[in-house]
């Protein structure tokens, strides 16, 4: 199965750290594994993609273990405006698209 | 950044009209955009690729009669869904492909057939 397997939910203290995992142990040596989240009613947005190497940007850092069978996003100081559903999604479609999961509902707590 | 604007956000008509969605990349040529149907609760579903020039390639169990994409431009792709009914009720997204990290999405479309 291409799709990605997550945690339905998780919950996160405001301020803390968030760590929110995944498995794509069929992904292929060549694909990317991208992270979008998607606040109801609205289009996906994207946080991180990466291959082999951790990833770092202005939102989040990417971990991605070293037989690339599953990466974790990492949201440094979570704030009440992450509360979103994450996709940790590949390319791996018949036409170059993205597959999405089902996704992590991520509830950030005050 | 990449931006892909999408129109209308929301629409409701009535049975049995068509309703057309419009998916532009604003600031970079997408040879490639993809559609995707999103029902309550659930995740992205694609439901058909549109590529620039040529016909859709759609997957399987979606009517390519009912759900018309034209992709006449390398900045425009549209999305007709013809003679609606109410389990077309959904939230249609489109998402383009380039030029930077690969997949930047709309906003969305909230369709309700009544």
């Amino acid at each position: 199965d291409a799709k990605t397997t997550q945690p339905p939910s998780m919950d996160c203290a405001e301020g803390r750290a968030a760590n929110l995992p995944c498995n794509h142990s069929t992904i292929s040596g060549n694909e990317y594994v991208y992270w979008y989240r998607q606040i109801h009613s609205q289009g996906p947005q994207y946080i991180i993609h990466g291959l082999k190497n951790n990833e770092t940007n202005e939102m989040a850092s990417l971990i991605i273990t070293e037989d690339r069978k599953s990466s974790t996003l990492i949201l440094p100081h979570a704030t009440l405006r992450d509360t979103a559903v994450y996709y940790c999604t590949r390319a791996g479609g018949s036409q170059g698209n993205l597959i999405f999961g089902k996704g992590t509902k991520l509830s950030v707590k005050p | 950044g990449a931006v892909v604007s999408q129109h209308p956000s929301r629409v409701i008509c009535k049975s049995g009209t068509s309703v057309k969605i419009e998916c532009r990349s604003l600031d970079f040529q997408a040879t490639t955009m993809f559609w995707y149907r999103q029902f309550p609760k659930q995740s992205l579903m694609l439901m058909a690729t549109s590529n620039e020039g040529s016909k859709a390639t759609y997957e399987q169990g979606v009517e390519k009669d009912k759900f018309l994409i034209n992709h006449a431009s390398l900045t425009l792709s549209t999305l007709t869904v013809t003679s609606a009914h109410p389990e077309d009720s959904s939230f249609y997204i489109c998402s383009a492909q380039g030029p930077y990290y690969g997949y930047t999405f709309g906003s969305g479309t909230r369709l309700t057939v009544v």
